[in-house]
């Protein structure tokens, strides 16, 4: 079974600096995707951004970006100029890619509280 | 467009009472999924559901929790007999097909306090 692990239950950072969440996960499988959710004090799970296990490339959305290593088997997300918005838990999350098996669950970490400071 | 819709938003149930949580997915989205989030832990997979079908409750305890998604209607996540052990959020995301790439859309939960 997949696992994911966020060795970070929490983590601070000033407004308009630059902090790092880490996500590793465990898998034998070549095909897979791997999210990051935000879940604000409203409690609404919002998608952030995704990584295709098949691309090299590193995801960006805006001021979200991640380092995706493939072989270390690690998804950290960057959150670039902080703003006090920013302010929720997030959360990592891997489905198994492929058209069997059980692939459209997902497996999400514990999740790391992050604090923005003004 | 409506995104996922849970209610009640609260609920709160004395121990052996029963407990039933809605979910109306997205429109035109007939994949749902029920998730539970217990205190200091990730979402944990319940159940998945197409409309008139469970396709996988491999997630959900073997006794006391139903779900199911009728033709007409949101889908329904029962809970009977609950015990302090059920308090948690529980979440519903929806998805246009099985296996949607790009995410699913969750709702915003239903935290489930049992007194």
């Amino acid at each position: 079974a997949q696992t994911v692990t966020q060795s970070q239950p929490e983590m601070s950072v000033q407004e308009a600096e630059t902090v790092t969440l880490s996500c590793t996960y465990d898998t034998s499988e070549s095909d897979y995707y791997l999210f990051w959710y935000k879940q604000p004090p409203s409690r609404q799970m919002i998608l952030v951004i995704r990584q295709e296990a098949y691309k090299q490339q590193n995801a960006t959305e805006n001021r979200f970006s991640v380092n995706f290593q493939k072989a270390a088997k690690s998804f950290s997300l960057k959150i670039s100029d902080s703003q006090l918005g920013d302010a929720a838990m997030y959360f990592c999350a891997y489905r198994s890619g492929g058209s069997g098996g059980s692939n459209y669950k997902l497996t999400f970490g514990k999740g790391t509280l992050l604090t923005v400071n003004p | 467009n409506a995104g996922v819709m849970q209610n009640p938003r609260h609920l709160v149930r004395r121990r052996g009472q029963e407990a039933r949580l809605r979910c109306s997915p997205m429109k035109g989205h007939s994949h749902v999924y029920w998730y539970r989030q217990l205190p200091e832990e990730g979402l944990k997979f319940m159940v998945y559901l197409q409309k008139e079908n469970i396709i996988d409750e491999s997630g959900m305890p073997k006794e006391r929790f139903s779900a199911e998604f009728p033709k007409e209607g949101p889908s329904i996540l029962r809970i009977q007999q609950v015990v302090r052990g059920d308090s948690a959020a529980y979440f519903c995301a929806s998805s246009p097909y099985g296996n949607d790439n790009y995410g699913y859309t969750f709702g915003s939960g239903t935290r489930l306090t049992v007194v």
